[in-house]
């Protein structure tokens, strides 16, 4: 299994323009979270789901949008990027009889 | 919504010494979990350990559900034991909460 992954590692963007955060996990897990990381902080819940097609937000949604059309996918959109964006995001997953949350390498993006 | 306290915030240690790190939550939770973030921003699952004790190597883990606490042990420290430690709570939504870190430093 590859666990969980996500794409791209790295990634710059101009105020103003758009992309998708890619989170794929092969472990047929039920549940998806995106977090966000900013410098020294501890991780900070964004959107999350509970199986397909089914999304809610998390403790900082605003300038961001999920979808869950498949069990194994769980992309963010970042729509509209501001500086306030720049963060390392993490994507997880859990199962739905495994409580151990297990995450993605992390993407990291700056915003200028 | 719930407060996770982690202490101390920051902790340097001499290669082959012992530490302790402190979680402290404000309310109930179903889920409790330790990582261990590397210098390469990497999260690495410690401990799911809502309550009692588990151990791993040089690291263990106690929570006391009752009083709202967990404790880390870390063990004969050593330089790859560098990085942050994040303890994270489960609030009943299935998604975790985290604490703000221990950043500790091994040196050799």
């Amino acid at each position: 299994n590859a666990g969980v992954t996500q794409t791209p590692k790295f990634r710059i963007l101009k105020i103003g323009q758009s992309m998708t955060l890619q989170c794929t996990q092969d472990m047929n897990h039920n549940y998806m979270y995106w977090y966000r990381q900013d410098p020294g902080m501890g991780l900070k819940l964004i959107y999350y789901s509970v199986g397909a097609g089914i999304t809610d937000k998390g403790e900082v949604p605003n300038g961001y949008n999920v979808s869950r059309s498949t069990t194994e996918d769980f992309p963010l959109r970042l729509e509209l990027a501001a500086p306030s964006q720049t963060s390392v995001y993490f994507c997880a997953s859990r199962g739905a009889n495994k409580e151990t949350q297990y995450f993605g390498p992390g993407t990291r993006l700056l915003v200028l | 919504g719930i407060q996770v306290e982690q202490s101390p915030p920051d902790l340097i240690l001499q290669e082959g010494a012992n530490s302790t790190l402190r979680c402290n939550f404000s309310d109930s939770v179903n889920n409790l979990q330790w990582f261990h973030q590397n210098p390469w921003g990497q999260l690495i699952n410690l401990f799911y350990i809502p309550s009692g004790t588990k151990q791993n190597g040089r690291l263990s883990a106690t929570t006391v559900a009752t009083e709202r606490y967990s404790l880390l042990y870390i063990s004969s420290s050593q330089t790859t034991d560098s990085g942050v430690y994040f303890c994270a709570v489960d609030t009943g939504r299935r998604a975790l909460t985290f604490g703000s870190g221990t950043r500790l430093q091994v040196q050799p």
